[in-house]
């Protein structure tokens, strides 16, 4: 089955600066790359998502690039708020229209200091 | 339009109970998947259904099983419950339809088991 790696655990970046976080999976089937943040206590949010057929997304201050050839993603957010402290889980996917289920990373702590 | 909703949030049970979670999708979605997330294993899949049937398992006992019944609702059953059972247990809705795979979180029910 699918095996989806993540690093690093845990980022702690100054607020203003970037942060990076990166996901390997195993099966090159798979099609469908979410993140997803989940900030303590409550549920984990869909932020953004990429598709195989698709190399690089961008959503203001977040972007996800996918390799399929090396089979990595990556997580990029810039001018990191304090808000944006959370854990940060990737996720991969075969969706192909009749089952899909998520194979999820360890999760990112991110912290934003002042 | 109302999120994904889950009850009850919190629980407590006694080793070799029984328990049974709900989930209650998006308006429109038909797909519903469980996930259980503890602090050692992370999130992991435990099934999906769609249209009341089970289309996708991972790797649990059978102790666990779950149901969709024809309005979407979707319910998990834990049976002869265990001390290691204790985890948050989520549940996610998406259409599920052909090429529109992102799935929306419940706030979760919290299991307690001792």
């Amino acid at each position: 089955g699918e095996n989806v790696e993540q690093h690093p655990s845990t980022l702690s970046v100054q607020e203003g600066d970037s942060a990076v976080i990166k996901c390997t999976y195993s099966d090159s089937a798979s099609n469908y790359f979410p993140w997803y943040k989940q900030e303590l206590g409550k549920r984990p949010q869909l932020i953004i998502d990429i598709r195989s057929n698709v190399g690089e997304k961008k959503d203001q201050r977040i972007a996800v690039t996918l390799n399929k050839t090396a089979k990595h993603f990556s997580l990029h957010i810039t001018e990191t708020q304090p808000e944006d402290s959370a854990v940060y889980f990737c996720a991969a996917s075969l969706s192909t229209g009749t089952a899909s289920k998520l194979t999820f990373g360890t999760g990112t702590r991110l912290q934003v200091t002042l | 339009k109302a999120g994904v909703t889950q009850t009850p949030r919190y629980l407590i049970k006694t080793r070799g109970q029984q328990v049974t979670l709900s989930c209650s999708p998006i308006s429109g979605h038909r797909s519903v998947s469980w996930y259980q997330q503890t602090p050692g294993q992370g999130l992991q899949f435990l099934f999906e259904y769609f249209s009341e049937t089970q289309r996708n398992k991972g790797n649990f006992p059978g102790r666990f099983s779950g149901r969709q019944f024809s309005n979407s609702r979707s319910e998990m059953n834990v049976s002869t419950l265990e001390l290691g059972d204790s985890a948050l247990y989520l549940c996610a809705s998406s259409l599920g339809g052909t090429g529109i795979p992102e799935a929306f979180f419940g706030q979760g029910t919290r299991l307690t088991v001792v």
